[in-house]
């Protein structure tokens, strides 16, 4: 099972900026948090990744309590194109073999002109 | 932008046909891996493959399922007698580009597979 928890859904006004909660209270130390989107059923897209540092790149904003239980996804200025199903996921960054990602439901996050 | 593309986009099959679903994954990643998406549910891990072999699977992939890197471009999803409960959304992907950091994974578009 997914280690994480998200609210199922959430809206936005074009122009403002998303953020998008996560909840991951049993995160270990080794542990990132990754966040991917996917955009109505097309192949999942890498967004951003981090271990306890907040973090930023051209598409958003990773930010990590210091306890490291949560986290927010921050996307600047959403753009209808933003419109997805976003994930937030943990998961060793060198696992050894064990690469794998366990996905949850996600937020389908609606972007409103 | 280096993508990891899938052939092919849909594909239409009879129940216990063979199918190969086929997958270029970035050049110079070293891990690859298969998952599925069943209408409507989660993103389901199926395997990861790494110095040409198997290094996970999931419950999921059975003895009906294999995979093969053929040559050094193409990865490929062979299931054997395709069910009706196999009609999902299929991506492949890969990561960790050769000599330097980065795990995280690149996914392509999928192929959507259906079993009549």
């Amino acid at each position: 099972d997914a280690k994480t928890t998200q609210p199922p859904s959430m809206d936005c006004a074009e122009g403002r900026a998303a953020n998008l909660p996560c909840n991951h209270s049993t995160i270990s130390g080794n542990e990132y948090v990754y966040w991917y989107r996917q955009i109505h059923s097309q192949g999942p897209q890498y967004i951003i990744h981090g271990l306890k540092n907040n973090e930023t790149n051209e598409m958003a904003s990773l930010i990590i309590t210091e306890d490291r239980k949560s986290s927010t996804l921050i996307l600047p200025h959403a753009t209808l194109r933003d419109t997805a199903v976003y994930y937030c996921i943990v998961r060793s960054y060198n696992a050894g073999n064990n690469r794998k990602l366990i996905w949850g439901l996600g937020t389908s996050l609606a972007v409103n002109p | 932008e280096p993508e990891v593309t899938q052939t092919p986009s849909h594909q239409v099959t009879q129940m216990g046909q063979e199918v190969i679903l086929r997958c270029v994954p970035i050049s110079n990643h070293l891990y690859f891996y298969w998952y599925r998406q069943i209408l409507g549910q989660k993103v389901e891990f199926l395997v990861s493959f790494y110095n040409n072999e198997i290094s996970e699977k999931s419950e999921i992939f059975d003895d009906q399922f294999s995979v093969e890197r053929p040559d050094g471009s193409n990865f490929t999803l062979k299931i054997r007698s395709t069910k009706l409960e196999d009609s999902a959304m299929y991506f492949c992907a890969s990561s960790d580009p050769q000599g330097r950091l980065g795990t995280e994974a690149f996914f392509g578009q999928g192929t959507r597979l259906t079993v009549v």
